[in-house]
């Protein structure tokens, strides 16, 4: 099984900040990861695919990049609504996985 | 509107039986693979099965293979996860979610875009 692991687990922004979480892949998964943002009593929503492509109708401050087994996803200019926990996803191989997630308060 | 509607959550209890609905519309649900991922009050995602966009095929995580099963029915547009043997960590929030498909350098590669809101399901005595 492919062991995502991301950090931090929680991180305290103000507005406008700029906003990076890491997920490292315990193994090589190509750019078969995925970004989504969950906020409380919500689903989650994709953010991200395929480590750096973006998705339509999700604000331009959100890239993601990778290196090697280390993906990043960055936030330009945090805003207020983007407070919420982050997940990564793999869909390289089964048992498909997913990150602990990252949460944002506002600080 | 592309949308997924879980429905047939409810309280069991340990041992008991529950089946999950999912209605899809806006899109042809049967050029889809779907899947079922939970989530635990207050914890992460976590994928719990497969099925192919013709029910050929099915996978599940090890946590719930034997206990639950997948199906669907293409003429009714609607996903199945029927939960047998049930346990009080199988209690959790159930989405169903569609898996889209993108081909690069010749390979297929599957991504979850759509997802429900969510079917609670609590396993308790």
């Amino acid at each position: 099984e492919i062991v995502l692991t991301q950090s931090p687990d929680f991180q305290s922004v103000t507005p406008n900040e700029k906003v990076t979480i890491t997920c490292r892949a315990s193994q090589s998964i190509g750019s078969s990861l995925h970004w989504y943002q969950q906020k409380p009593d919500q689903s989650p929503k994709l953010l991200i695919k395929f480590a750096s492509q973006s998705i339509s109708g999700v604000p331009s401050r959100f890239s993601g990049s990778v290196s090697g087994t280390d993906f990043t996803l960055t936030i330009n200019s945090l805003d207020a609504e983007d407070v919420a926990t982050y997940y990564c996803h793999q869909s390289s191989s089964f048992p498909y996985t997913f990150g602990q997630g990252t949460k944002l308060e506002i600080k | 509107e592309v949308q997924l509607e879980e429905s047939g959550g409810g309280l069991v209890q340990p041992g008991g039986s529950l089946r999950l609905s999912c209605a899809a519309s806006g899109f042809i649900f049967s050029n889809y693979w779907m899947y079922w991922v939970r989530q635990a009050p207050g914890k992460g995602l976590v994928w719990v099965s497969r099925i192919y966009s013709d029910g050929s095929s099915t996978y599940y995580a090890d946590s719930v293979k034997g206990r639950f099963t997948i199906s669907r029915d293409n003429a009714m547009n609607t996903l199945y996860l029927q939960m047998n043997s049930l346990r009080v960590d199988d209690t959790a929030v159930y989405y169903c979610a569609r898996a889209s498909v993108d081909r690069i350098m010749g390979y297929y590669h599957y991504y979850m875009d759509v997802w429900g809101k969510g079917a609670t399901v609590i396993v308790s005595s």
